[in-house]
């Protein structure tokens, strides 16, 4: 079955706001990627977490391998950060990346 | 840095035919996944080498599918008759080792009628 799951599947947030995207893991996982899939299909690195909090601009990203999840935070929402973002993880042992099903992100005017 | 490249970027295909994947990774990158992402789906791994080493292909159907990488740099993944359930986008993504980020290619999007 899926390992990650991702919530929610999608997000309307008016500009200036935020809100956070939030992956749990039915598993225990050494590390996690945030992507974020730009207007032409290709993924774009947000973060990698092996652990603690990673914060670039108005992202912030956190993840706790023990409690099995990890948050991304965007604050301050601007039009072009609306597009779909992923979560990945990587199981201990495992060098394979398990991607959520992502999150649908609309910032409105 | 160079991103990882992959080509082409589209193809459209008949049930039956074959097509081939070219991907060049990060240079220095020894690690290099294929993924294969169904619309509106997160990416699923296909296979992904070390160096010019298979480390799992256990996912890849290997009835139609195969991949290889000769030189442990550009690798190479092929339909050989494709099937309506392939359209998708393949992925390549590399490392710089199996434990560090890995970056993705723009993909390839793959449309069989």
């Amino acid at each position: 079955g899926d390992q990650v799951e991702q919530s929610p599947s999608a997000l309307s947030l008016h500009e200036g706001t935020g809100s956070a995207l939030r992956c749990n893991f039915t598993t225990t996982m050494r590390a996690v990627q945030w992507f974020r899939k730009n207007s032409r299909g290709s993924l774009i690195n947000l973060f990698y977490l092996a652990s603690g909090t990673k914060e670039n601009g108005r992202l912030k990203s956190a993840f706790d391998s023990k409690e099995r999840y990890s948050t991304l935070h965007i604050r301050d929402a601007q039009l072009e950060d609306s597009g779909t973002y992923f979560c990945a993880a990587a199981s201990s042992g495992s060098w394979q990346l398990i991607f959520g099903s992502g999150t649908q992100l609309t910032v409105m005017p | 840095e160079a991103g990882v490249t992959q080509s082409p970027r589209y193809a459209v295909l008949q049930e039956g035919q074959a097509v081939s994947f070219w991907c060049d990774p990060i240079s220095g990158h020894d690690t290099l996944y294929w993924y294969q992402q169904p619309r509106d789906q997160g990416p699923q791994l296909l296979v992904y080498f070390r160096d010019e080493a298979v480390i799992d292909n256990s996912q890849l159907p290997s009835d139609r599918f195969s991949a290889v990488r000769p030189k442990g740099t550009n690798s190479t993944l092929k339909i050989q008759s494709a099937k309506q359930g392939d359209t998708a986008t393949y992925l390549c993504a590399s490392s710089r080792d199996r434990e560090g980020t890995q970056y993705f290619g723009p993909g390839t999007r793959l449309l069989v009628l």
